[in-house]
């Protein structure tokens, strides 16, 4: 399933500067898309969601960005902060189905 | 908060047997799921579950997959004769909603497969 593409498998980011992570999306019918944050040996956790009526939607630190044309998201953590360290996940679902499918994950870790 | 919680956290298993995964969801969800991820592969959609019957599956839930939820707090999934490849983390997730709805995970059950 390449519907949806992390291309970067791994960033690091100084502790206080902006994390930016990037997902692409093929399908075209896609319209709500989720972030998750992993850490080993835990499940998934939810942090942040947008539906593709918006262009953008902000909890905190975390802006999750939504380009439709281009068929592509970002997410921007700012100021990252060491327990940023973990694997995120993109996901991404239709209206009408209940399955995520989701990215590959990018590995970020936060330098002190 | 609310959790979803999972057990075993891990399962070692013989090929050929049966298996089953143990999940409660957060209780005041009405949507159930099974994911899973393959050792450095993807999280993979398995299966969602409401009103005590299948809604939707993937083409890797065969008949030898099954879901249950025998009382009000338990949701189970149960593999009828494991295979090597079946060796995964399996995740359990709940939502308020079914669509636009984000799921809740829990910490998953590490199944092997020997």
């Amino acid at each position: 399933d390449q519907q949806v593409k992390q291309n970067s498998p791994s960033l690091s980011v100084q502790e206080g500067r902006i994390s930016i992570l990037n997902c692409d999306y093929t399908n075209s019918m896609f319209d709500y898309f989720l972030w998750y944050k992993k850490y080993p040996a835990e499940g998934p956790t939810f942090l942040i969601s947008i539906s593709s009526i918006k262009d953008k939607n902000e909890d905190g630190r975390f802006t999750v960005f939504l380009n439709k044309s281009a068929k592509h998201l970002s997410l921007h953590i700012v100021p990252s902060q060491p327990g940023d360290s973990a694997v995120y996940f993109c996901a991404a679902s239709e209206s009408n189905d209940y399955k995520l499918s989701f990215g590959a994950g990018t590995t970020v870790t936060v330098r002190a | 908060e609310p959790e979803v919680t999972q057990t075993p956290s891990h399962q070692v298993t013989q090929m050929g047997q049966e298996v089953i995964l143990r999940c409660v969801p957060i209780s005041n969800h009405l949507y159930f799921y099974w994911y899973r991820q393959i050792l450095g592969q993807k999280v993979e959609f398995l299966v969602s579950f409401y009103n005590n019957e299948i809604s939707e599956k993937s083409e890797i839930f065969d008949d030898q997959f099954s879901v249950e939820r025998p009382d009000g707090s338990n949701f189970t999934l149960k593999i009828r004769s494991t295979k090597l490849e079946d060796s995964a983390m399996y995740f359990c997730a709940s939502s308020v909603e079914g669509l636009f709805s984000p799921l809740h995970f829990g910490n998953g059950t590490r199944l092997t497969v020997t």
